[in-house]
């Protein structure tokens, strides 16, 4: 157990729908980051928030949002999906807004879109 | 076109054989992470280096940064069956995307048969 929590960590939905994928940081951790991989793009950068912040964005797309609440959990919500969207999501965690301490990953949510 | 390449994209050996995996940029890097992920699994960190010329070891893993810092390899020293899985390199400095954040490379496949 990494400490970073995923839920859930399986999803199938439909095309054109909407859902939220939710990441838990390791105790102690203020930054989340955002990644998605697929087979042809490896791993990419989403979106990091430090404390609550929007801290960096990549390659987010516009019907992609995220947010970090009080507590420090983040939520990443995806919208009009599309099949092309089909692909593993991770969150990771660090204790600073930089790469100095390494990121600590969760085991990620599946997400099929059919 | 990656960031990063990593080479070879797969890797089959034996148990017992020593192997070498690349990671190689055009850009300079600030610091270079190694990471293993294993299916279902995110990515675990392995090590960081930050030094050109730098040299790691972690059991029978040695891990060596570049002097120009553009390049690092990973060299796993009798191979076993429990090293397979993926192998990423990910970087960031000062020319590269995102800011400060971690872009990774497509990933090296280890399999370890034996």
């Amino acid at each position: 157990d990494s400490g970073v929590t995923q839920t859930p960590k399986h999803l199938i939905t439909a095309t054109g729908q909407r859902v939220t994928l939710r990441c838990s940081p390791r105790s102690g951790d203020l930054s989340v980051y955002w990644y998605q991989q697929s087979l042809d793009q490896g791993l990419q950068f989403l979106i990091q928030y430090y404390n609550g912040e929007e801290r960096a964005k990549g390659n987010i797309l516009e019907r992609f949002s995220a947010q970090q609440f009080p507590d420090l959990h983040s939520e990443l919500n995806l919208s009009s999906l599309e099949l092309g969207d089909s692909a593993l999501y991770f969150c990771a965690s660090s204790v600073d807004w930089g790469f100095n301490y390494g990121y600590t990953f969760g085991s990620g949510t599946r997400l099929t879109v059919v | 076109t990656q960031l990063l390449e990593q080479s070879p994209q797969f890797l089959s050996i034996q148990e017992g054989e020593n192997l070498t995996v690349y990671c190689n940029s055009s850009s300079v890097f600030s610091s270079l992470q190694w990471y293993r992920q294993e299916p279902g699994e995110g990515p675990v960190l392995l090590v960081t280096v930050v030094t050109g010329g730098e040299v790691k070891k972690l059991k029978r893993l040695t891990f060596q940064f570049g002097d120009a810092r553009k390049d690092s390899s990973l060299h796993i020293t009798a191979a076993q069956p429990g090293d397979t899985g993926l192998y990423l390199c990910a970087g960031v400095g000062p020319d590269m995307e995102y800011g400060n954040k971690l872009v990774f490379g497509a990933g090296t496949i280890l399999r370890v048969k034996s």
